[in-house]
């Protein structure tokens, strides 16, 4: 089954600088690569995700990079501010039909003032 | 309003006893999902469901049973609760978007003790 690999477990930026997370994945055929964020002692939520048939995808200061040769895909946070402190949790789908997604460990993103 | 909501929010409980975390959603979702997450470690999956009346196995059942008695409703039975259990947990409900895309929305999570 698919394996996803989030290769930072921390991270510190200061503010207004850009952060990168990245993250790899085992299955070719994987084809949705969600994001997810998890502020101090609260809940998951859904922030931005790619599908395989673009490279790049931007939602105001977030941007994903899917490389597919490489099987790897990374969130970009531009502009950094101090709300932007959390866990980022990346994921792929199982390509199975399971539509089970497969989550990275996790990175702490803290940005300094 | 809160789309998937989670009772309890945390619970002590005392090792080899039983407990019932629920799951309800509002957001009229086929598919429902139990994850643990335990200290540096990611979600992993406990059990999920794609229609009312059925439960699938995850990466980690062992110790876990799953009831999906409708389409609001999810929950997770520790029939035995273990030490190893203690962790917070998760409950997500998504459904199938256009081109696979399965963005999965999260209950607040309850916290679980084992002593």
């Amino acid at each position: 089954g698919e394996k996803v690999e989030q290769h930072e477990s921390t991270l510190s930026v200061r503010e207004g600088d850009s952060a990168v997370i990245n993250c790899t994945y085992t299955d070719t055929a994987s084809s949705y690569f969600p994001w997810y964020k998890q502020e101090a002692g609260k809940s998951l939520h859904f922030v931005i995700d790619i599908r395989s048939n673009v490279d790049r995808k931007q939602s105001q200061r977030l941007i994903v990079l899917l490389d597919k040769k490489a099987k790897r895909f990374s969130l970009h946070i531009t502009a950094t501010q101090p709300e932007d402190s959390a866990i980022y949790f990346c994921a792929a789908r199982e390509s199975s039909g399971s539509w089970q997604l497969i989550f990275g460990s996790g990175t702490q993103l803290t940005v300094m003032p | 309003e809160a789309a998937v909501t989670q009772s309890p929010r945390s619970k002590v409980a005392v090792t080899g006893g039983k407990v019932t975390l629920s799951c309800h959603q509002t957001n009229n979702h086929d598919y429902m999902y139990w994850y643990r997450q335990d200290t540096g470690h990611g979600l992993r999956l406990i059990h999920y469901s794609y229609v009312a009346d059925s439960t699938e196995k995850g990466d980690i059942p062992d110790g876990y049973k799953a009831s999906r008695p409708s389409q609001e409703n999810f929950s997770l039975i520790l029939e035995l609760a273990s030490l190893s259990q203690t962790a917070v947990y998760f409950c997500a409900s998504s459904d199938v978007g256009t081109g696979g895309a399965n963005t999965q929305y999260f209950g607040p999570g309850t916290r679980l003790l084992v002593l």
